[in-house]
């Protein structure tokens, strides 16, 4: 099963902008992690955020999250062609202590 | 560098084969390991999850039977999926959640490169 719904399924942009993402979760969970992943190939990891944790920072990254609406945000700010992938969120379940992930963003920046 | 490797990286065999996929942690500990199946342009789904030591356990709607799970050291799950069809064909990723020794922390995860299955 997966963890919960992303949106947009797709956003194009051009570079220079800033692109955002979104993700809904169902269960609860201890931390919340965002990869990405370039077509055909495997996930790098991006940043993680603690269940206790509202808002993190990594270079160009930000990350949000609302516990309460059981939702979080990714943030690129000033994209580059380079950051053309597909994104996902995973939360890790309390429960099982397993990842699911969400069903992604493909980001297609514009050069 | 890589922490968890997998092999083979991908493999193309014929309707009816059976064909193994290794994961491997390599250079930390891993008493859970997981396997996740991503058909093109959809996210990753959660198969099973591999305890060393013991019988896996599979996400609803996966065949235990089909898709085989050893996990017969810290360091090694393999997946055997049998009587392989054309629907099998995907990427199969896994990863490994490291038991906190060997300076990694405690139920840190990391994921494989991913193996290409193509059934022919």
């Amino acid at each position: 099963s997966q963890q919960g719904e992303e949106d947009p399924q797709a956003l194009s942009i051009q570079e220079g902008e800033n692109a955002t993402m979104n993700c809904s979760y169902k269960t609860s969970i201890n931390n919340l992690q965002w990869y990405r992943q370039n077509s055909g190939r495997g996930l790098v990891h991006l940043i993680l955020i603690r269940s206790n944790e509202r808002e993190k920072h990594s270079g160009r990254l930000r990350v949000t999250l609302d516990t309460s609406k059981k939702s979080s945000s990714l943030l690129i700010t000033a994209s580059r062609a380079a950051d053309t992938a597909s994104y996902f969120c995973a939360g890790m379940d309390t429960g099982r202590r397993a990842l699911t992930f969400g069903s992604g963003t493909r980001l297609q920046v514009q050069p | 560098g890589a922490v968890v490797s997998q092999h083979p990286s991908w493999v193309i065999c014929k309707s009816g084969t059976s064909v193994k996929i290794e994961c491997r942690s390599l250079d930390f500990q891993a008493t859970t390991m997981f396997w996740y199946r991503q058909f093109p342009k959809q996210s990753l789904m959660l198969m099973a999850t591999s305890n060393e030591g013991s019988k896996a356990t599979y996400e609803q709607g996966v065949e235990k039977d089909k898709f085989l799970i050893n996990h017969a050291s810290l360091t090694l799950s393999t997946l055997t999926v049998t009587s392989a069809h054309p629907e099998d064909s995907s990427f199969y990723i896994c990863s490994a959640r490291s038991a906190g020794t060997s300076g990694r922390a405690h139920n840190e995860q990391f994921f494989g490169p991913g193996t290409r299955l193509t059934v022919l």
